[in-house]
């Protein structure tokens, strides 16, 4: 089965450091989305993006969090300088979505996922 | 108040009942929706789409009701194994719910 690939798989670090997690999408998808995940907010969308364009990255904090997509098989999202508040776990998920079918989409897949701990 | 709504849970049903969820979302826009399965600790897995017309898959059948804007899922013939959180999602850009919880026990 196709995978999407995420790393780190787990990444402590102190307050105040640079965090980059690393996401390589499934061969032929055209979308990718980066989601974190709490026990208190669940699944929150961070990023999402479609043919390596970034359309909607409303949900990230935008004055510590960047995310890019430097080549098709490439996606990351840095937090610099890391927080507390920050430790989650960190999805990424790569899909299919045809640009003229603006309206419904596909499921998608989902990597293991980034489990930041910020002390 | 969130976009996508689910019951927590837990819902704790010996194997073999019939279960089921319901998940509320509040853009009436949405056309796409989907059901999501995730084990502890691991990532979330595509269990199902989610139809007007209803989809079925093997023991699991998913529907959609617009008019109340709500989905749901039927588990049938419940497994030890499918013991899990169960996340529902709607939008072109998938809004999630925060998941049930269920567990099935001998």
């Amino acid at each position: 089965d196709a995978r999407v690939t995420q790393t780190p798989r787990h990444k402590v670090t102190e307050m105040g450091q640079e965090v980059t997690m690393r996401c390589q999408p499934i061969l032929g998808h055209n979308t990718v989305f980066w989601y974190r995940q709490t026990m208190m907010q669940g699944l929150e969308l961070l990023a999402y993006f479609r043919n390596r364009a970034p359309l909607d990255d409303s949900g990230m904090p935008k004055d510590r969090f960047s995310a890019e997509m430097p080549d098709a098989t490439l996606a990351t999202l840095k937090i610099q300088p890391s927080e507390p508040r920050d430790s989650a776990v960190y999805f990424c998920a790569s899909g299919f979505q045809p640009g003229q079918a603006m309206i419904k989409g596909y499921g998608y897949t989902f990597g293991s996922g980034t489990r930041l701990t910020v002390v | 108040r969130k976009e996508v709504e689910q019951d927590p849970g837990p819902f704790n049903v010996p194997e073999g009942a019939t279960v089921a969820f319901n998940c509320t979302y509040s853009n009436s826009a949405s056309q796409s929706f989907f059901w999501y399965r995730q084990d502890c600790r691991k990532e979330p897995k595509l269990l199902m789409s989610v139809y007007s017309s209803g989809n079925e898959d093997g023991r699991f059948t998913a529907q959609l009701n617009r008019a109340s804007q709500y989905i749901s899922l039927l588990i049938r013939d419940s497994k030890l194994s499918d013991s899990a959180t169960y996340l529902c999602s709607a939008g072109y850009i998938p809004t999630f719910g925060r998941g049930t919880s269920l567990i099935v026990h001998p």
